[in-house]
């Protein structure tokens, strides 16, 4: 199993751009999650999907938005990027099942976003 | 002050030293999870757990719940676990709470 995967892996954009973040994962997981990590901060959830075509928003959503359209991918999109979304996104998931293991989370290994 | 809050920020150690991560929270959660992130920026979980211990190879996690407190040890340190460790937590919400990360250098 690759377990869970993201691309781009690097990417740069100028300001005003848009770009798709791809999450795909192979564990049949229901939940998935995008995250964004900051220096000196936690990470912080965007937005988080508990079932294939359902959405949620996090704590820092605006300026992002996805879509589940598959169990397995999430993307996160970016319609027009600014300086401030200049990032590390994580993608994670977890299965739904009773009890506290089922709460453990999988990363990916992350997209380093910048933005000029 | 934040939910969760981690101790130390900064730890260095010499190779077999015994360590000690902590991780303190203010909020009733269902479950704490343990996660180390490599140099490399790669996040592994380590352990979810949401009473006593829990063992795995050199690692050792416990919680107290009526203290709102969870250690991080691991027993007879290598360079090779040179890594940030973070602490999150899950309350009501399908939201985890994350602590800033504990960077721990381990030197041969």
């Amino acid at each position: 199993n690759a377990g869970v995967t993201q691309t781009p892996k690097f990417r740069v954009l100028k300001t005003g751009q848009s770009m798709t973040l791809l999450c795909a994962q192979d564990m049949n997981h229901e939940y998935m999650y995008w995250y964004r990590q900051d220096p000196g901060m936690g990470l912080r959830l965007i937005h988080y999907s508990v079932g294939e075509g359902t959405t949620a928003k996090g704590e820092v959503p605006d300026g992002y938005n996805v879509s589940r359209l598959k169990k397995q991918n999430f993307l996160l999109g970016l319609e027009s990027a600014a300086p401030s979304q200049t990032s590390v996104y994580f993608c994670a998931s977890r299965r739904n099942y009773r009890g506290s293991s089922s709460y453990e989370q999988y990363f990916g290994p992350g997209t380093r976003l910048t933005v000029t | 002050k934040n939910e969760v809050e981690q101790s130390p920020q900064n730890l260095t150690a010499q190779e077999g030293e015994f360590i000690t991560i902590n991780c303190s929270y203010s909020v009733g959660i269902s479950a704490l999870h343990w996660l180390q992130q490599h140099p490399g920026g790669g996040i592994v979980s380590l352990f979810m757990l949401s009473s006593g211990k829990k063992k795995h190879g050199r690692l050792i996690a416990t919680i107290n719940i009526q203290e709102k407190h969870s250690s991080l040890h691991i027993t007879a340190s290598h360079p090779r676990d040179s890594a940030v460790y973070i602490c999150a937590v899950k309350g009501g919400s399908e939201k985890l709470v994350f602590g800033k990360g504990t960077k721990l250098t381990v030197n041969p």
